[in-house]
Protein backbone atom coordinates (compact mmCIF):
# COMPACT_ATOMS: atom_id res chain seq x y z
CA UNK A 1 0.00 0.00 0.00
CA UNK A 2 1.05 3.75 -0.35
CA UNK A 3 3.70 4.91 2.01
CA UNK A 4 4.98 7.71 3.13
CA UNK A 5 8.91 7.72 4.71
CA UNK A 6 10.09 10.60 6.49
CA UNK A 7 13.79 11.06 7.74
CA UNK A 8 15.62 11.20 10.44
CA UNK A 9 13.37 10.17 13.29
CA UNK A 10 14.92 12.24 15.37
CA UNK A 11 17.37 15.43 15.21
CA UNK A 12 18.92 17.27 17.76
CA UNK A 13 20.67 20.51 17.07
CA UNK A 14 22.02 23.56 19.04
CA UNK A 15 19.38 26.23 18.90
CA UNK A 16 20.34 28.56 15.91
CA UNK A 17 21.41 25.69 13.91
CA UNK A 18 19.21 24.52 11.08
CA UNK A 19 16.96 21.95 10.63
CA UNK A 20 15.52 19.88 7.97
CA UNK A 21 13.49 17.14 7.50
CA UNK A 22 12.35 14.58 4.37
CA UNK A 23 9.28 12.74 3.32
CA UNK A 24 9.31 10.60 0.74
CA UNK A 25 6.33 8.88 -0.75
CA UNK A 26 5.86 5.77 -2.78
CA UNK A 27 3.19 7.48 -5.39
CA UNK A 28 2.34 10.40 -6.34
CA UNK A 29 0.80 12.74 -4.01
CA UNK A 30 -1.72 15.70 -5.04
CA UNK A 31 -0.76 17.46 -2.02
CA UNK A 32 0.99 17.49 1.07
CA UNK A 33 0.43 18.38 4.48
CA UNK A 34 3.04 19.27 7.09
CA UNK A 35 1.58 19.06 11.06
CA UNK A 36 3.60 20.12 14.00
CA UNK A 37 2.97 17.97 17.54
CA UNK A 38 4.23 19.42 20.98
CA UNK A 39 5.55 17.41 23.89
CA UNK A 40 2.19 16.14 25.06
CA UNK A 41 -0.38 18.07 22.57
CA UNK A 42 -1.94 17.19 19.58
CA UNK A 43 -0.71 17.19 15.96
CA UNK A 44 -1.55 20.95 14.56
CA UNK A 45 -1.65 21.45 10.77
CA UNK A 46 1.00 24.02 9.51
CA UNK A 47 0.57 24.13 5.74
CA UNK A 48 -0.63 22.35 2.36
CA UNK A 49 1.04 22.06 -0.56
CA UNK A 50 -0.35 21.27 -3.52
CA UNK A 51 1.48 22.25 -7.25
CA UNK A 52 5.09 20.30 -8.37
CA UNK A 53 7.78 22.55 -7.11
CA UNK A 54 5.87 24.46 -5.31
CA UNK A 55 7.92 26.17 -2.31
CA UNK A 56 6.01 28.10 0.78
CA UNK A 57 7.80 29.87 3.48
CA UNK A 58 6.42 30.65 6.91
CA UNK A 59 8.64 32.96 8.46
CA UNK A 60 11.94 30.88 9.37
CA UNK A 61 10.35 27.76 8.33
CA UNK A 62 10.54 26.99 4.23
CA UNK A 63 8.23 23.71 2.61
CA UNK A 64 9.10 22.50 -0.63
CA UNK A 65 6.63 19.75 -2.85
CA UNK A 66 8.99 17.83 -4.98
CA UNK A 67 8.77 18.25 -9.15
CA UNK A 68 7.53 14.72 -9.19
CA UNK A 69 4.87 15.20 -6.50
CA UNK A 70 6.49 12.41 -4.76
CA UNK A 71 8.62 14.05 -1.96
CA UNK A 72 9.00 17.12 0.42
CA UNK A 73 10.91 19.06 2.91
CA UNK A 74 10.96 20.84 5.59
CA UNK A 75 13.27 23.35 6.66
CA UNK A 76 13.95 25.77 9.56
CA UNK A 77 16.61 28.31 9.95
CA UNK A 78 18.01 28.99 13.08
CA UNK A 79 16.35 27.08 15.20
CA UNK A 80 14.35 27.82 18.93
CA UNK A 81 13.64 26.07 21.61
CA UNK A 82 9.76 26.99 20.51
CA UNK A 83 10.65 24.82 17.13
CA UNK A 84 10.74 21.42 19.79
CA UNK A 85 8.56 19.44 18.78
CA UNK A 86 7.71 16.54 16.09
CA UNK A 87 7.01 17.11 12.39
CA UNK A 88 5.00 15.03 10.42
CA UNK A 89 3.97 14.98 6.87
CA UNK A 90 0.62 13.65 5.54
CA UNK A 91 -0.43 12.55 2.09
CA UNK A 92 -3.76 11.79 1.38
CA UNK A 93 -4.72 7.91 0.67
CA UNK A 94 -7.78 6.05 -1.23
CA UNK A 95 -9.53 9.49 -1.55
CA UNK A 96 -8.59 13.34 -0.53
CA UNK A 97 -10.38 12.91 3.08
CA UNK A 98 -7.71 10.05 4.28
CA UNK A 99 -4.40 10.46 5.04
CA UNK A 100 -1.34 8.42 5.90
CA UNK A 101 1.31 10.08 7.54
CA UNK A 102 5.02 9.77 7.92
CA UNK A 103 6.60 8.61 11.09
CA UNK A 104 7.47 11.56 12.02
CA UNK A 105 10.87 14.07 13.01
CA UNK A 106 11.37 14.46 16.33
CA UNK A 107 13.40 17.69 17.22
CA UNK A 108 15.52 18.65 20.50
CA UNK A 109 16.90 21.35 20.78
CA UNK A 110 19.98 22.64 23.19
CA UNK A 111 19.56 26.00 24.17
CA UNK B 1 -8.38 25.23 18.03
CA UNK B 2 -11.29 23.89 16.62
CA UNK B 3 -13.60 22.52 18.89
CA UNK B 4 -12.91 18.95 19.42
CA UNK B 5 -13.16 17.30 22.79
CA UNK B 6 -12.43 13.65 23.58
CA UNK B 7 -13.15 11.47 26.67
CA UNK B 8 -12.07 10.45 28.62
CA UNK B 9 -8.64 11.98 29.06
CA UNK B 10 -6.65 9.26 30.30
CA UNK B 11 -7.83 5.63 31.02
CA UNK B 12 -6.54 2.36 32.70
CA UNK B 13 -8.26 -0.70 32.23
CA UNK B 14 -7.67 -4.69 32.26
CA UNK B 15 -7.06 -7.03 29.51
CA UNK B 16 -10.51 -8.34 28.15
CA UNK B 17 -12.86 -5.26 29.40
CA UNK B 18 -14.33 -2.80 26.75
CA UNK B 19 -13.72 0.31 26.05
CA UNK B 20 -15.19 2.95 24.56
CA UNK B 21 -13.85 6.17 23.51
CA UNK B 22 -15.95 9.69 22.85
CA UNK B 23 -14.73 12.43 20.20
CA UNK B 24 -17.33 15.81 20.26
CA UNK B 25 -16.99 18.13 17.73
CA UNK B 26 -18.99 21.66 17.85
CA UNK B 27 -17.97 22.63 13.70
CA UNK B 28 -20.26 20.59 12.12
CA UNK B 29 -17.45 19.01 10.06
CA UNK B 30 -18.74 16.06 7.97
CA UNK B 31 -15.43 13.70 8.44
CA UNK B 32 -13.99 12.43 11.27
CA UNK B 33 -11.39 10.04 12.30
CA UNK B 34 -9.59 8.58 14.78
CA UNK B 35 -5.95 7.42 14.97
CA UNK B 36 -3.71 5.82 17.44
CA UNK B 37 -0.04 6.88 18.04
CA UNK B 38 2.46 4.75 19.09
CA UNK B 39 6.50 5.61 19.21
CA UNK B 40 8.29 5.10 15.81
CA UNK B 41 4.63 4.69 14.12
CA UNK B 42 3.65 8.32 13.53
CA UNK B 43 -0.35 8.58 13.10
CA UNK B 44 -2.59 5.35 12.03
CA UNK B 45 -6.05 5.63 11.09
CA UNK B 46 -8.00 3.23 12.54
CA UNK B 47 -11.57 3.87 11.20
CA UNK B 48 -12.95 7.23 9.60
CA UNK B 49 -16.52 8.80 8.88
CA UNK B 50 -17.78 10.56 5.81
CA UNK B 51 -21.47 10.94 7.52
CA UNK B 52 -23.59 9.98 10.30
CA UNK B 53 -23.65 6.24 10.20
CA UNK B 54 -21.23 6.17 7.16
CA UNK B 55 -18.31 4.92 8.59
CA UNK B 56 -14.95 2.79 6.78
CA UNK B 57 -11.79 0.86 8.05
CA UNK B 58 -8.43 2.58 8.08
CA UNK B 59 -5.17 0.71 8.28
CA UNK B 60 -5.33 -0.33 11.53
CA UNK B 61 -9.16 -1.29 11.89
CA UNK B 62 -8.63 -5.20 13.31
CA UNK B 63 -10.49 -4.94 17.29
CA UNK B 64 -11.98 -1.99 17.20
CA UNK B 65 -15.35 -1.04 15.89
CA UNK B 66 -17.11 2.84 15.52
CA UNK B 67 -20.11 4.31 15.55
CA UNK B 68 -21.51 7.62 14.76
CA UNK B 69 -25.33 8.26 15.32
CA UNK B 70 -24.80 12.58 15.50
CA UNK B 71 -22.81 14.35 13.53
CA UNK B 72 -20.54 15.80 16.35
CA UNK B 73 -19.86 12.53 18.16
CA UNK B 74 -17.83 9.67 16.74
CA UNK B 75 -17.24 6.95 19.28
CA UNK B 76 -14.18 4.53 19.64
CA UNK B 77 -15.15 0.87 20.82
CA UNK B 78 -12.60 -1.94 21.94
CA UNK B 79 -14.75 -4.84 22.49
CA UNK B 80 -12.39 -6.53 24.38
CA UNK B 81 -8.95 -4.87 24.95
CA UNK B 82 -5.88 -6.34 24.42
CA UNK B 83 -2.04 -4.70 25.95
CA UNK B 84 -1.36 -4.34 22.15
CA UNK B 85 -3.64 -1.35 22.27
CA UNK B 86 -2.14 0.67 24.63
CA UNK B 87 -1.74 3.92 23.08
CA UNK B 88 -2.62 7.18 22.59
CA UNK B 89 -6.10 7.81 20.56
CA UNK B 90 -6.79 11.21 18.57
CA UNK B 91 -9.92 11.99 17.04
CA UNK B 92 -9.88 14.64 13.79
CA UNK B 93 -11.94 16.12 12.12
CA UNK B 94 -12.51 17.89 8.50
CA UNK B 95 -14.68 20.14 6.59
CA UNK B 96 -15.41 18.85 2.95
CA UNK B 97 -12.71 18.80 0.23
CA UNK B 98 -12.27 22.23 -1.25
CA UNK B 99 -11.22 22.88 -4.90
CA UNK B 100 -9.21 25.71 -3.73
CA UNK B 101 -7.55 26.09 0.01
CA UNK B 102 -6.47 24.10 2.63
CA UNK B 103 -8.24 20.52 3.56
CA UNK B 104 -6.28 20.29 7.22
CA UNK B 105 -7.26 17.91 9.38
CA UNK B 106 -8.39 19.60 13.19
CA UNK B 107 -6.78 16.94 16.25
CA UNK B 108 -8.51 16.62 19.55
CA UNK B 109 -6.51 16.62 22.58
CA UNK B 110 -5.77 12.52 22.79
CA UNK B 111 -6.78 9.86 25.15
CA UNK B 112 -3.96 8.22 26.72
CA UNK B 113 -5.31 4.68 26.90
CA UNK B 114 -3.72 1.97 29.50
CA UNK B 115 -4.36 -1.70 29.02
CA UNK B 116 -2.97 -3.90 31.59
Amino acid sequence: GQQVMQIPQYQHVQEGEDFTTYCNSSTTLSNIQWYKQRPGGHPVFLIQLVKSGEVKKQKRLTFQFGEAKKNSSLHITATQTTDVGTYFCAGPRGGAQKLVFGQGTRLTINP
Amino acid sequence: DAGITQSPRHKVTETGTPVTLRCHQTENHRYMYWYRQDPGHGLRLIHYSYGVKDTDKGEVSDGYSVSRSKTEDFLLTLESATSSQTSVYFCAISEALRLAGDNEQFFGPGTRLTVL
